[in-house]
C-alpha cells in the first residue's frame, strides 16, 4: 500500500534561515504529491502540489520538486518566517490508494523564531 | 479555497458519554466527505468516507458501531463517538471534495480534539 515519511520534528529555526523538510514516499503507478499546513487552530491548507515526476510545486516561497527517481517532495524555503510557523504534512493520492484517499505522513512541526 | 468548518475544535467528555462531531462545507456542496484520526506522533488515518445519502465505507479495523456517521445532507457530515473511552482520545479531522468535480483538492476542517476522562 502506499506510505509517506517525513522527518519528525519540531524544527526550530530563525528567521530568515533554510528550510528543508524532508519527504519520501512508496506507492505505485505515479502517484499526485501535496505539502498541506496546518496554522495553529485552524484546519489543513494545501501548500503546494505536483501531479507528475520532475514538477515543482511552488507557493508563498515555499518549493517542492516531484523525484520520481528518488521517490520524494522535499519541502524549502529559501528565508523562513516567524509566520510560517506551523504543522506541515506531507501526502500522496493515487497508487494503490486511489485518488480520493490521502496518505500522510506524520506531520512536521516548524518552530521560527525572530 | 473553499471552507469546511468543523465543530467543536475541543471537547472533554466523561467515560461512557456520546460525542458528536460536525462538519460543514460552507459553500460548496460535498457528496463525499471523509474523517480522519490523528494519534500522538503518527500520521493521519482515514478512518472512514462519508456518502450523502446512503452507508459510510469504513477502514479496516475501524468500528462502525463506535463511529456513526451520518451524511443527511450536501453540506453536512456528522461523526459520533459513541460509549467514549480514553482510548478514543485522539486528533480528529475531516474533509471534502466539491460535489461538482471542479477540482482535485480535499479541503479540510480545523480538526477536533477530543479527551475522554
Amino acid at each position: 500500500g502506499n506510505s509517506v515519511t517525513q522527518m519528525e520534528g519540531p524544527v526550530t529555526l530563525s528567521e530568515e534561515a533554510f528550510l528543508t523538510i524532508n519527504c519520501t514516499y512508496t506507492a505505485t503507478g505515479y502517484p499526485s504529491l501535496f505539502w498541506y499546513v496546518q496554522y495553529p487552530g485552524e484546519g489543513l491548507q494545501l501548500l503546494l502540489k505536483a501531479t507528475k515526476a520532475d514538477d515543482k510545486g511552488s507557493n508563498k516561497g515555499f518549493e517542492a520538486t516531484y523525484r520520481k527517481e528518488t521517490t520524494s517532495f522535499h519541502l524549502e524555503k529559501g528565508s523562513v518566517q516567524v509566520s510560517d510557523s506551523a504543522v506541515y504534512f506531507c501526502a500522496l493520492t493515487g497508487g494503490s490508494g486511489g485518488y480520493q484517499k490521502v496518505t500522510f505522513g506524520i506531520g512536521t512541526k516548524l518552530q521560527v523564531i525572530p | 479555497g473553499a471552507v469546511v468548518s468543523q465543530h467543536p475544535s475541543r471537547v472533554i467528555c466523561k467515560s461512557g458519554t456520546s460525542v458528536k462531531i460536525e462538519c460543514r462545507s460552507l459553500d460548496f456542496q460535498a457528496t463525499t466527505m471523509f474523517w480522519y484520526r490523528q494519534f500522538p506522533k503518527q500520521s493521519l488515518m482515514l478512518m472512514a468516507t462519508s456518502n450523502e445519502g446512503s452507508k459510510a465505507t469504513y477502514e479496516q479495523g475501524v468500528e462502525k458501531d463506535k463511529f456513526l456517521i451520518n451524511h443527511a445532507s450536501l453540506t453536512l457530515s456528522t461523526l459520533t463517538v459513541t460509549s467514549a473511552h480514553p482510548e478514543d482520545s485522539s486528533f480528529y479531522i475531516c474533509s471534502a471534495r466539491d460535489a461538482r468535480g471542479v477540482s482535485t483538492e480535499a479541503f479540510f476542517g480545523q480538526g477536533t480534539r477530543l479527551t475522554v476522562v
